[in-house]
């Protein structure tokens, strides 16, 4: 059974970059599936981020595209995601989470969340 | 534009059936979709991938109470014998070519 979780500063100031890692157990990131981060803002619904495959290929939301970077590392059996820029409204819980399939389809895993807060 | 709908909310007695719907956008009546499930306080949980046919593949663990079926653009989360532990947030999620995209969530109350 795969798991995964987040890591990383549960604080970071405003104009900072926001930088979270995803350690996944149970099962190795470069078998057929992409991995992907969705945030939740408090009192409100999933957002999704960005994924990437093992190969390298991602996607990414457009509404956030301009700030995000997501990366993986198969030696470590990580991947990661940097948000630029950030404010207070990218203050939220953050997932990781696994999706199913080399084509990118539902996803079947999710971390337990982190909680990142912007502020000064 | 690939888009869920959802109802923010839905209840039902103790021991009864609600039923949940997330309808896709106009020209994605075919997609797939999948239901989460978000308790309070706690991550989202994986509840079932869900055809168009009807047909869904549930992940481990999850209850036969919970079921999936589909008509049209409409998909339906149907929880049966509702349990304490049903009352939750449920979001439907789908995807398309480079995008992931999820419904605005309905919370279930259990009267």
């Amino acid at each position: 059974q795969v798991q995964l979780q987040e890591s990383g500063p549960g604080l970071v100031k405003p104009s900072g970059t926001l930088s979270l890692t995803c350690t996944v157990s149970g099962g190795s990131i470069s078998s057929s599936n992409w991995w992907t981060w969705v945030r939740q803002p408090p009192g409100k619904g999933l957002e999704w981020i960005a994924e990437i495959h093992h190969s390298g290929s991602t996607n990414y939301n457009p509404s956030l595209k301009s700030r995000v970077t997501i990366s993986v590392d198969k030696s470590k059996n990580q991947f990661s995601l940097k948000l630029s820029s950030v404010t207070a409204a990218d203050t939220a819980v953050y997932y990781c989470a696994k999706v199913n399939g080399d084509h990118g389809d539902q996803i079947d895993y999710w971390g337990q969340g982190t909680l990142v807060t912007v502020s000064s | 534009q690939l888009v869920l709908t959802q109802s923010p909310s839905a209840s039902a007695s103790l021991g009864a059936s609600v039923k949940l719907t997330c309808t896709l956008s106009s020209g994605h009546s075919s997609y797939a979709i999948a239901w989460h499930q978000q308790q309070p306080e706690k991550g989202p949980r994986y509840l079932m991938k869900l055809n168009s046919d009807g047909r869904h593949t549930k992940g481990a663990g999850i209850p036969d109470r919970f079921s999936g079926s589909s008509s049209g653009a409409e998909r339906y989360l149907t929880i049966s014998s509702l349990q304490s532990e049903d009352e939750a947030d449920y979001y439907c999620q789908t995807w398309g070519t480079g995008v992931q995209v999820f419904g605005t969530g309905t919370k279930v109350t259990v009267l």
